[in-house]
Parts: structure tokens; sequence; C-alpha cells
């Protein structure tokens, strides 16, 4: 399958650890992106590769993969990080880019 | 600072053509892939098109291949995407990505994006 799958919503108080998870089978080939979408405005990418953050990110940020199976974790999840986020990687064939459908984090 | 600015949005009727522009600077952008990315009102992110920094290779997603098409100018630091047959399901907000490296389809800069609207 070239898809990737996501749940629709997670939720996670202030200052506590969130796993948010993406999966595919292409994942087992190929890493997955990260991307943070507040309303109005554009994605900002916030992990990728292994495990790198773009300058900026804070480092509550990490990712991580096993299997089928890519995770963003936030440790120590702020009010500002309350954004919809999507996971990107490639099909299975390596030739296109896919997004999952997103998560909607909500820092309660 | 680099920046990604689209334009060339707007409303149009099925059937009928647009061409959105990416202005970009700040960055080599004869060394960049760059990327279109689109979002319908209120869904996901979808992949739309991409080239490479040379413009030598082009990819599309499924839903958009032989309809739309990306190109570039290097002379300009512009990307384009001319958007041909549209169709309802094509009104979306279009963002212009840079790729962070080679063709590794990391985007890690974006533009603001610029609206397109398919209705009769």
């Amino acid at each position: 399958s070239s898809e990737l799958t996501q749940d629709p919503a997670v939720s996670v108080a202030l200052g506590q650890t969130v796993r948010i998870t993406c999966q595919g089978d292409s994942l087992r080939s190929f890493y997955a992106s990260w991307y943070q979408q507040k309303p109005g405005q554009a994605p900002v990418l916030v992990m990728y590769g292994k495990n790198s953050r773009p300058s900026g990110i804070p480092d509550r940020f990490s990712g991580s993969s096993s299997g089928n199976t890519a995770s963003l974790t936030i440790t120590g999840a702020q009010a500002e990080d309350e954004a919809d986020y999507y996971c990107k990687s490639r099909d299975i064939s390596g030739n296109h880019p896919i997004f999952a459908g997103g998560t909607k984090l909500t820092v309660l | 600072q680099v920046q990604l600015v689209e334009s060339g949005g707007g409303v149009v009727r099925p059937g009928r053509s647009l061409r959105l522009s990416c202005a970009t600077s700040g960055f080599i952008f004869s060394s960049s892939a760059m990327h279109w990315v689109r979002q319908a009102p209120g869904k996901g992110l979808e992949w739309v098109a991409a080239i490479s920094f040379d413009g030598s290779n082009k990819i599309y997603a499924d839903s958009v291949r032989g309809r739309f098409t990306i190109s570039r100018d290097n002379s300009k630091n512009t990307v384009f995407l001319q958007l041909n047959s549209l169709r309802a399901e094509d009104t979306a907000i279009y963002y212009c990505a840079r790729d962070i490296y080679g063709w590794s389809f990391v985007l890690d800069y974006w533009g603001q994006g610029t609206g397109v609207t398919v209705s009769s």
C-alpha cells in the first residue's frame, strides 16, 4: 500500500508527553518528515530524517521510527504546540511524496 | 532570509485554466528542487507536483497528472504551476515549498499560499 495513516485527533495535558504516530508500508524503507500547521498558517517542518530538527524547532520535539511506524514525540507539551501535525514520506515505489491525513493535537 | 511568495490564484469556472507563480529569494534557487502542495478547505495536505533543480525531472500526483504542469525559470527564481481543465475538487490553497536537499521530498520552507476556487 502507498498510504500513510494517522490518528485523526490526539490530546495531551499541558506539560505531559505525547506521541503522534504515522503508519504505512513505505515507512519500512523511507523516513518520515513531520509538519506542524496552525490555523490560517502555512505548514512548518518540525522533524525529518532519522531524528533531525530544523533550526528554531524546540528540542522537546523528537522523532523515531520502527518497522512500519514513524513517531513524533513532544516531551513537555506546551500550549503553543496545539496544531495539526502531518506525516509525510514516499509511496512504496519511493518515486512520489505522500502525506498522511494529519492529527489534530489538543493541549488540555 | 528565505522567502517564497505565491500568486495567481483566483476564482475560475470549471474547465478553465490558471497559472500559479512562486517567486523566491534568499537561497540559491537554481540548486533546489521545488514542490507544490495543496489543501482543500477543511482538509489535509496533498502533494501535487515537484520539479528538480534544473527542470529535467518532473513528477505529479495521480489526481493532477495530465492536467497540471510544473515548470521553473531559474533566471527569475520562480516556479510555476499551470492548472488546466480545472475541476471543483481542485479548489484549495496552493503552497509552493522548497526541497531541503537534492530530491529528498523534505520541505523546509513554504510560502503562505494562494487560493484557487473552481466554481460555476
